[in-house]
């Protein structure tokens, strides 16, 4: 079936340091692809999604690319804060079918 | 604002009890699925509903009941049988419309105890 891996964490980055959190996929098509973070506490958020190859999705300074010939959709940011500590899970799914989530990232940032 | 409400925030349960979760959206969402997370782990889903009257079982759904009356509600019970049900709860739903695929849409959860 479909799956999502993700780099095991925690992942410890001083501020201002570059982020890269790995996502690799398994999946019979092509399916949309999502970021989502977890603060403490808190449901998960939408971060960023991208729905076919070669897009590119951004926000709050997080980007990541859809790589179809690697089955790929790593998250990256220039320069990470103290508050962008949370948990970041990376997500598939197909139109009219169930999300596939990753086991999630902790990325704690130290000041 | 639309969004995803559940509660309690936190509910405590005792030995044999059932207890029900809240979960209702104002988003007009088709879909709407319940998760379990513990302690330092990833989402497992429990149940999940594509239209009313209708759900299905998610990969852990022992213990679990659910009911989908209304559109915009999807309350979980945790029955007795569930000898472990101390976890974070999440509720979600999503648009399942034609076009490009939507997100999930999440609550801020509920935690659950034994006491």
């Amino acid at each position: 079936g479909d799956s999502v891996t993700q780099m095991e964490g925690p992942v410890t980055l001083s501020e201002e340091a570059f982020l890269t959190i790995n996502c690799t996929y398994t999946a019979t098509g092509y399916p949309s692809l999502f970021w989502y973070v977890q603060y403490p506490g808190e449901g998960l958020q939408l971060l960023l999604k991208a729905t076919k190859a070669d897009d590119k999705g951004s926000n709050k300074g997080f980007e990541a690319t859809y790589r179809k010939e690697t089955t790929s959709f790593h998250l990256e940011k220039g320069s990470v804060q103290v508050s962008d500590s949370a948990v970041y899970f990376c997500a598939l799914n197909y139109y009219g079918q169930n999300f596939v989530f990753g086991p999630g990232t902790r990325l704690s940032v130290l000041p | 604002d639309g969004g995803i409400t559940q509660s309690p925030k936190y509910l405590f349960r005792k030995e044999g009890q059932n207890v029900t979760l809240s979960c209702e959206q104002n988003l007009n969402h088709d879909a709407m699925y319940w998760y379990r997370q513990d302690p330092g782990q990833g989402l497992r889903l429990i149940y999940y509903s594509q239209i009313v009257n209708d759900f299905q079982k998610g990969d852990i759904a022992e213990g679990y009941s659910v009911s989908r009356e209304k559109k915009e509600s999807f309350p979980l019970t945790v029955t007795s049988a569930q000898k472990n049900p101390t976890a974070f709860y999440l509720c979600a739903s999503h648009f399942t419309g034609t076009g490009s695929n939507q997100p999930q849409h999440f609550g801020d959860g509920t935690r659950l105890s034994i006491l």
